[in-house]
C-alpha cells in the first residue's frame, strides 16, 4: 500500500527565497507531524495536525515557518526568506490516531545556498 | 541538556557479536518509548516499542526502567544488515510529538 509521500525530494534555494514542501499522508490517517533533521542529529519536532487543526506548533523555530493542512489530508510546510541554517531534511509523518505508530515519509532535503 | 540522550558511537562490531545501546530521558511525564532505525539517507522506521516488562523481537530486546529513566536495546548475533543508526525516542506527555535522541551508529563488519 502507499506510504507517506513527500515532494520535492530535493530542493536547493538561494538565501532569502521562499520554499513550499508537500506531504501526502497515508490515506485515512488523522494525525500528521512535521520534523526537521539536521545533519548528524535526530529529527526534531516542528508541528502537529489533527485533521485540519494545527494543535501543536511549539517546535517551529521562527515565524518564517508556517504549516497548513486545509482539508485534513495533504499538508504544506512553508519557509519564508530561507536562511542557511534552514538547510536540513524535513520529514513528514502520519499516524491513524494521535498516539499510534508514526510512519515517516522519505523527507525533503533542503539546501539553502 | 537534551530531553533524550544516547551515546552516538560509532559502535563497530563483528558479525555475530552482541551489542547494547543505552539511552536516558529527562522528562518523567513522557508517555511511551520506542527504538527507531534509520539507514543512511532514509527515513526513520519503527524497530520496536519499549515496555517496562521488557519485550523481545527475534534478536532484539528492549527494556525500559522508569525509576531510573533509562532505556536499552540489545542486539544479539549481529548481522551486516543491522548496520544503521538507532534512534531512542520518547513520546511527549501530550502525545503530540516524538522526541528523538541524536542516534547511535552501529557498523557490523564481516
Amino acid at each position: 500500500g502507499a506510504g507517506v509521500s513527500q515532494s520535492p525530494r530535493y530542493k536547493v534555494a538561494k538565501r532569502g527565497q521562499d520554499v513550499a514542501l508537500r506531504c501526502d499522508p497515508i490515506s485515512g490517517h488523522v494525525s500528521l507531524f512535521w520534523y526537521q533533521q539536521a545533519l548528524g542529529q535526530g529529527p526534531e519536532f516542528l508541528t502537529y495536525f489533527q485533521n485540519e487543526a494545527q494543535l501543536d506548533k511549539s517546535g517551529l523555530p521562527s515565524d518564517r515557518f508556517f504549516a497548513e493542512r486545509p482539508e485534513g489530508s495533504v499538508s504544506t510546510l512553508k519557509i519564508q526568506r530561507t536562511q542557511q541554517e534552514d538547510s536540513a531534511v524535513y520529514l513528514c509523518a502520519s499516524s491513524l490516531v494521535q498516539t499510534d505508530t508514526q510512519y515517516f515519509g522519505p523527507g525533503t532535503r533542503l539546501t539553502v545556498l | 541538556r537534551k530531553e533524550v540522550e544516547q551515546d552516538p558511537g560509532p559502535f563497530n562490531v563483528p558479525e555475530g557479536a552482541t551489542v547494547a545501546f543505552n539511552c536516558t530521558y529527562s522528562n518523567s511525564a513522557s508517555q511511551s518509548f520506542f527504538w527507531y532505525r534509520q539507514d543512511c539517507r532514509k527515513e526513520p522506521k519503527l524497530l520496536m516499542s519499549v515496555y517496562s516488562s521488557g519485550n523481545e523481537d527475534g534478536r532484539f530486546t528492549a527494556q525500559l526502567n522508569r525509576a531510573s529513566q533509562y532505556i536499552s536495546l540489545l542486539i544479539r548475533d549481529s548481522k551486516l544488515s543491522d548496520s544503521a543508526t538507532y534512534l531512542c525516542v520518547a513520546l511527549n506527555q501530550a502525545g503530540t510529538a516524538l522526541i528523538f535522541g541524536k542516534g547511535t551508529t552501529l557498523s557490523v563488519s564481516s
